[in-house]
């Protein structure tokens, strides 16, 4: 099973892009990279999910090198709202969370 | 209502006893999930099932035991609770589309004290 890695935390301010980079060296040829947000005492949200190059939502980025053994997220212009734990998945079955990344958003 | 729902929404109960925690969703989604999510850490899975009447271990399977007779129903149940067991327990669910599994979605949460 791939295994992710993120920074534990981050800290912007309102109005910035935000990247968060993930890697995960060990990806299978049909694991696909998703991406969910998570707020305080709710259930994690979808945010957006890729196998490769750029895929692009109403509220994120996604872009995955050739190689695929990274993906970084990217949330155009945050506000205080984005604040939350991003959490970077790689699988085909199961959906592993690791610890995530805590987004500071300031204003 | 359409969605997925999980009850109770809080519950606490003594070291020894057997709790069920109960999940259902109503889009006939064919894959649920069970996590543990401790205070201030990541989610864990606990157990998931890819159709009905099959499961699978995920991360954290010791002291639970679930089943999934229909494909809306995927309860979780600890056969004997610790305190170890004291955690919030997110249910979810999510299709599969073309091979891919699509977003899942996730109730509201059980928090669970074992006292």
């Amino acid at each position: 099973l791939a295994k992710t890695t993120q920074p534990i935390s981050m800290d912007s301010y309102e109005g910035q892009e935000v990247n968060i980079t993930c890697s995960h060296n060990n990806i299978a040829t049909n694991d696909y990279i998703t991406w969910y947000q998570q707020f305080p005492s709710q259930g994690p949200r979808f945010i957006i999910q890729g196998y490769k190059t750029k895929v692009t939502n109403e509220v994120a980025s996604l872009f995955i090198p050739a190689d695929r053994k990274s993906s970084t997220l990217s949330l155009p212009r945050v506000s205080l709202s984005d604040t939350a734990v991003y959490y970077c998945l790689v699988g085909s079955n199961d959906m592993r969370f690791g610890a995530g990344t805590r987004l500071t958003v300031k204003p | 209502d359409a969605g997925i729902t999980q009850s109770p929404r809080y519950k606490i109960t003594e070291t020894g006893r057997q709790v069920t925690l109960m999940c259902h969703q109503t889009w006939s989604h064919s894959y649920m999930f069970w996590y543990r999510q401790d205070l201030g850490h990541g989610l864990r899975l606990i157990y998931y099932s890819a159709a009905a009447d099959i499961t699978d271990k995920g991360e954290v399977p010791d002291g639970y035991v679930v089943s999934r007779s229909k494909t809306e129903n995927f309860p979780l149940t600890l056969e004997s609770a610790t305190r170890s067991q004291t955690s919030v327990y997110f249910c979810a669910s999510s299709d599969v589309g073309g091979g891919l599994r699509t977003e899942a979605f996730f109730g509201q949460g059980t928090r669970l004290t074992v006292v």
